[in-house]
């Protein structure tokens, strides 16, 4: 059973410029949450994404945009790339929610974000 | 959202227990304690979740009181590969991660 994969697994980019990453959720999953997290730092929620649509979303401006697919698995997409933007990009999936349950997410690997 | 407080690090020697408490004094009645491990450039990988009273499994235990305010982890018996971040998070839908507690095992 794959868990949670991401692509790719390293990035560099140059300022101004804009980057797509791409997320599969673990089987079974149908929730795809996004973090950012910047080096020494704990991740930082951007959005979660369930029935293809966007659900939740942290304080990160609409630079930071997503989408769902049919299948579950999700992008990331970020324009107009700053130097603050190079972080570790994480994917979390989980089961949509269902009052009263936990909603346990589970992580990628991530994929490390560098910008010129 | 409640906000979680932990120690920013602690240090054990190998083969000892260890606990780590986190404090969430605004815990929603909903909401569920997660704890995440998380090594340099990975994903956080998920340890032990609860709602109330206790939680065991193969890798750790999770206490959490009656009032529901603070949880503790136990680890029991850590190696040097234990060494890392542990998160603890309250909520669903979006977690709030905090700055961890950073735990490093001695030789």
């Amino acid at each position: 059973d794959a868990g949670v994969t991401q692509s790719p697994t390293h990035l560099i980019k140059t300022r101004g410029q804009q980057v797509t990453l791409r997320c599969s959720p673990k089987s079974g999953h149908d929730t795809v949450s996004w973090y950012q997290q910047a080096l020494g730092q704990g991740p930082q929620f951007i959005f979660q994404y369930y029935e293809e649509e966007e659900r939740q979303r942290g304080n990160f401006p609409d630079r930071f945009s997503g989408h769902q697919f049919p299948n579950y698995s999700s992008e990331l997409n970020v324009n107009a790339l700053l130097l603050g933007d190079s972080a570790l990009y994480l994917c979390a999936s989980s089961f949509g929610f269902v009052a009263g349950s936990a909603d346990t997410q589970y992580f990628g690997p991530g994929t490390r974000l560098t910008v010129l | 959202l409640a906000k979680t407080t932990q120690p920013i690090s602690m240090d054990s020697y190998e083969g000892q227990e260890v606990n780590i408490t986190c404090s969430h004094n605004n815990i929603a009645t909903n909401d569920y304690i997660t704890w995440y491990q998380q090594f340099p450039s990975q994903g956080p990988r998920f340890i032990i979740q609860g709602y109330k009273t206790k939680v065991t499994n193969e890798v750790a235990s999770l206490f959490i009181p009656a009032d529901r305010k603070s949880s503790t982890l136990s680890l029991p018996r850590v190696s040097l590969s234990d060494t890392a971040v542990y998160y603890c998070l309250v909520g669903t839908y979006k977690y709030i991660f905090g700055t961890g507690t950073r735990l490093k095992v001695l030789a």
